[in-house]
């Protein structure tokens, strides 16, 4: 399979806990974003990176939160002292660089927040 | 910034039917438009893509249409079946205070194709 892969799947943690998440871009992407989707709303970009540098966070991305593309390849997404309200799908999704508009997306990590 | 309305939330028909969904945009900067179809408990998929330099793009039994002077664009699925049923959305690509292309979303249709 060479699409979009997250882990894990779905992680439950308790509030002021921190989570770590993971995401494998397609091998041949160089850009990779992550988006936070709620129940019944569309996804919400957060941040974005071409190949290790991030080049852009949306405001909805607090102190709590850091995101991290080592080598321009993986990326990690950090939730720290999480809190109810960060109770989400947390999506990756990448595209190329040259014309790379198209984003694909990858299964998603759903956290839930006790 | 971009803001996407997207219309109707939800969308019930009968097998072999059609479906349109509607999106708005308020940026005319905008240039991309996608659509992605999104099944319980999954990631969104991308299902057609539409530029600003064309007008229509057909994929089988999918077309989108885009009006750039109303800034708006439409999704059609003709023949509908139920593996169809799932939540489609649209979305825009923002050129907004230099932007790199983050996507926004509309909030999503509902669709349910009745056997």
């Amino acid at each position: 399979d060479t699409g979009v892969s997250q882990n894990p799947r779905h992680k439950i943690t308790k509030r002021g806990q921190n989570v770590t998440f993971r995401c494998d871009p397609i091998s041949e992407h160089n850009r990779l974003y992550w988006y936070r989707q709620t129940l019944g709303q569309g996804p919400e970009f957060l941040t974005y990176f071409q190949n290790e540098a991030q080049l852009e966070k949306s405001r909805l991305l607090s102190d709590r939160f850091s995101a991290e593309r080592p080598k321009g390849s993986f990326s990690t997404l950090e939730i720290q002292r999480t809190e109810q309200g960060d109770s989400a799908m947390y999506l990756c999704a990448s595209s190329r660089r040259t014309g790379g508009y198209e984003q694909f997306f990858g299964p998603g990590t759903r956290l839930t927040v006790l | 910034g971009e803001n996407v309305e997207q219309h109707p939330s939800t969308l019930s028909v009968q097998e072999g039917d059609s479906a349109v969904i509607k999106c708005t945009y308020s940026d005319s900067a905008s240039n991309y438009f996608p659509w992605y179809k999104q099944e319980l408990g999954k990631g969104p998929q991308l299902i057609i893509d539409i530029r600003s330099n064309v007008g229509e793009k057909k994929d089988q039994r999918i077309a989108v249409t885009l009006n750039k002077t109303a800034k708006h664009f439409s999704l059609h699925i003709t023949e509908t079946q139920p593996e169809d049923s799932a939540v489609y959305f649209c979305a825009a690509l923002s050129n907004y205070g230099g932007s790199q292309g983050n996507l926004i979303f509309g909030k999503g249709t509902k669709l349910s194709v009745k056997p």
